[in-house]
């Protein structure tokens, strides 16, 4: 299995739901990782697991909550969302210097 | 800090041309280095990665090759396809690191017509 799988692909939810983004790899890497994406831009890094310990946060605001229960699954919890933070949400996972593996992300929509 | 600089877009071609686009970089220590692509509505796919000085990374025609004295790794491909349109990202993942940011050039959209 060479592929991170995120579920759903796309989400809509209003500013006062609670909504979770799932991530899962089975290619034993140790590192996992959120990234955001807005529209003809690269992806900014959200968050970093390394080991299953968050490794790097990137000034995220708490509205976005991150976990991470065993070494193949990575979740985002998302409350309180903005449309601003309407955007393409991946997941990618790596180990050592071999390049990242992305999923095919969750197109999220916040109304 | 680390950074890439990707030459800006779109570039449109027709098919079989030749396709160039420029990547340099500025990071301390030895990066590795990574070309990924997007296609409309998808994820990223890592399409070649270097990751020392000298490396030629190949994949499905393309072809980058990692030259520290310049700084640079430009993406080439010999003949496009129209299948070939995507949004194209250089990318560069510091050294001594197991894990860590990728930081990302811009991005070029390029177009292929028939």
């Amino acid at each position: 299995d060479t592929e991170v799988t995120q579920t759903p692909k796309h989400l809509v939810m209003g500013m006062t739901n609670k909504k979770s983004l799932k991530c899962e790899q089975h290619m034993g890497h140790r590192a996992m990782y959120w990234y955001k994406q807005k529209a003809k831009k690269p992806p900014e890094l959200m968050f970093v697991y390394s080991y299953e310990k968050l490794s790097i946060n990137e000034s995220v605001p708490s509205r976005f909550s991150p976990e991470c229960p065993n070494s193949s699954l990575l979740n985002l919890h998302l409350h309180a969302l903005q449309p601003e933070d309407s955007a393409l949400y991946l997941c990618a996972s790596s180990q050592d210097h071999e390049g990242y593996t992305f999923g095919s992300g969750t197109r999220l929509t916040v109304v | 800090g680390n950074s890439v600089t990707q030459m800006e877009g779109p570039v449109t071609l027709s098919e079989e041309a030749f396709l160039t686009i420029n990547c340099t970089y500025t990071a301390t220590g030895y990066p590795s280095l990574f070309w990924y692509v997007q296609y409309p509505g998808e994820g990223l796919q890592l399409l070649l990665k270097a990751t020392k000085a000298d490396d030629k990374g190949s994949n499905k025609g393309f072809e980058a090759t990692y030259r520290k004295e310049t700084t640079s790794f430009h993406l080439e491909k010999g003949s496009v396809q129209v299948s070939d349109s995507a949004v194209y990202f250089c990318a560069l993942l510091a050294g001594g690191t197991s894990y860590g940011k990728l930081t990302f050039g811009q991005g070029t959209i390029l177009t292929v017509h028939p």
